[in-house]
């Protein structure tokens, strides 16, 4: 297993349009986690999984996202209707779900809406 | 709610001395987890160290150690012998025994000098 990866690394997307971006966690990890990431900033949480169920949102989290993990493998979040403040790192996580493990990152998808 | 507090936006150290880089947080939760992580400026975030709330001893892995002082809600960590290759930002995170989210600081940019 070579790790958490996240495609697409680069996205550039026109304001107004649909953007989806995949994770792929650690294989035997359960949990995976979105966070996302501006400049200057610490990573703020988006939502997380355990095995396919999406356990938590974050309040930061407009209707105009949609994350998924429909067989508890990969996962895929959506923006709709893109917006310039979307643009951001959009960080993915995984972790074994005993209490206080590592979470394991991935590289990030950076977005840029123009 | 859980707070996490990085006073320090940017650190230098000279190359092979020791440097502390500050954390304190805030929570009402009796059990949790500290972690520090390191970004490099190609995005990835890496696993460092971590801390539980109950540990009787200060963590230790390699280079890194974390000063944990629990009455002061502290959680600084050293990282001994810099190398060039240290230069980068680090986060501390924390989240409370059980749960998925972790909730992280702004960051403190570190710059080793040769």
């Amino acid at each position: 297993d070579t790790g958490v990866s996240q495609d697409p690394r680069h996205k550039i997307t026109k304001r107004g349009q649909n953007v989806t971006f995949r994770c792929d966690p650690i294989s035997e990890h359960n949990r995976l986690y979105w966070y996302r990431q501006t400049l200057g900033q610490g990573p703020e949480f988006l939502t997380y999984f355990q095995n396919e169920a999406q356990l938590e949102k974050s309040r930061l989290l407009s209707d105009r996202f949609s994350a998924e993990r429909p067989k508890g493998s990969f996962s895929t979040l959506e923006i709709q209707r893109t917006e310039q403040g979307d643009s951001a790192m959009y960080l993915c996580a995984s972790s074994l779900s005993q209490p206080n493990t590592e979470a394991f990152f991935g590289q990030g998808t950076r977005l840029t809406v123009v | 709610a859980q707070k996490i507090t990085q006073t320090q936006p940017g650190m230098f150290v000279q190359e092979k001395e020791a440097v502390t880089l500050d954390c304190t947080y805030d929570t009402s939760d009796p059990s949790y987890g500290l972690f520090w992580y390191k970004q490099p400026s190609s995005g990835e975030m890496i696993f460092l160290i971590y801390q539980g709330s109950y540990d009787q001893q200060n963590a230790t892995e390699g280079r890194y150690s974390l000063n944990f002082q629990k009455a002061r809600k502290s959680a600084n960590l050293v990282i001994s012998a810099s190398q060039l290759g240290d230069s980068a930002m680090y986060f501390c995170a924390m989240n409370p025994r059980g749960a998925g989210k972790s909730t992280f600081g702004d960051g403190t940019t570190l710059t080793v000098k040769p």
